[in-house]
């Protein structure tokens, strides 16, 4: 069965350090991949997403996300963190464009000024 | 401005009552979805609807039924509410799953 892990349930950086969010899944085949982003009381925030191509991909508000299909992995990356990044994110997968997307449990991101 | 509207936004059931969430969107897109959100455990999708006309069960169906209304309009129901279903539940909408989904602000459900 399709499964998302983010090993990290929280983690804190300072402002303008690096920020890299792990998420690993479980698919035989390269699925759909997403992240989203949660400001507290807030909907979800599409922030990139990964179907094929360059395995490198840019996302809104300088995110990026690098997929790796040796580890089944599609980790998060911001090379200078602001306070206003502060929020839970979620890695999401989905198997085909028309099957259900499956959501990890979320990283919660807490930046120190 | 466009996307997913959620209403109620807070609601506080007693055991055994019932209740609608009402969603709608209005970028015309043909897939809606429900999800609770529970502390630890992410997002888990209650029902889907694929296109006007049709639903289906996700991972936690139990307890709730729902109503394509429109293309516009899928409302959540809960016929006898319990503790269990104290949660935060969000809808959201897409042109195809493989788009991303746009999700609503969600409401916080406290059944006691």
């Amino acid at each position: 069965a399709q499964s998302v892990t983010q090993p990290d349930i929280h983690i804190t950086v300072s402002e303008g350090a690096s920020l890299e969010l792990r998420c690993n899944y479980s698919y035989g085949a390269t699925p759909y991949l997403f992240w989203y982003v949660q400001s507290p009381g807030q909907g979800l925030q599409l922030l990139l997403k990964y179907f094929s191509g360059d395995t490198l991909v840019q996302g809104i508000k300088g995110f990026e996300a690098e997929f790796k299909r040796s580890q089944s992995s599609f980790n998060l990356r911001k090379p200078s963190v602001h306070w206003s990044d502060a929020a839970e994110y979620f890695c999401a997968v989905g198997k085909t464009s028309y099957d259900k997307v499956i959501f990890g449990p979320g990283t919660s991101l807490s930046v120190i000024p | 401005n466009a996307g997913v509207t959620q209403t109620p936004k807070f609601q506080v059931l007693k055991t055994g009552q019932s209740m609608t969430l009402q969603c709608a969107q209005d970028m015309n897109h043909n897939s809606m979805y429900w999800y609770r959100q529970d502390p630890g455990m992410g997002l888990r999708l209650i029902y889907y609807s694929a296109s006007e006309g049709t639903t289906d069960k996700g991972e936690v169906p139990n307890g709730y039924n729902v109503s394509r209304l429109n293309k516009r309009e899928f409302s959540l129901r809960l016929e006898s509410a319990a503790p269990s279903q104290t949660s935060v539940y969000f809808c959201a909408s897409s042109e195809d799953r493989g788009r991303g989904y746009t999700f609503g602000s969600g409401t916080r459900l406290t059944v006691v």
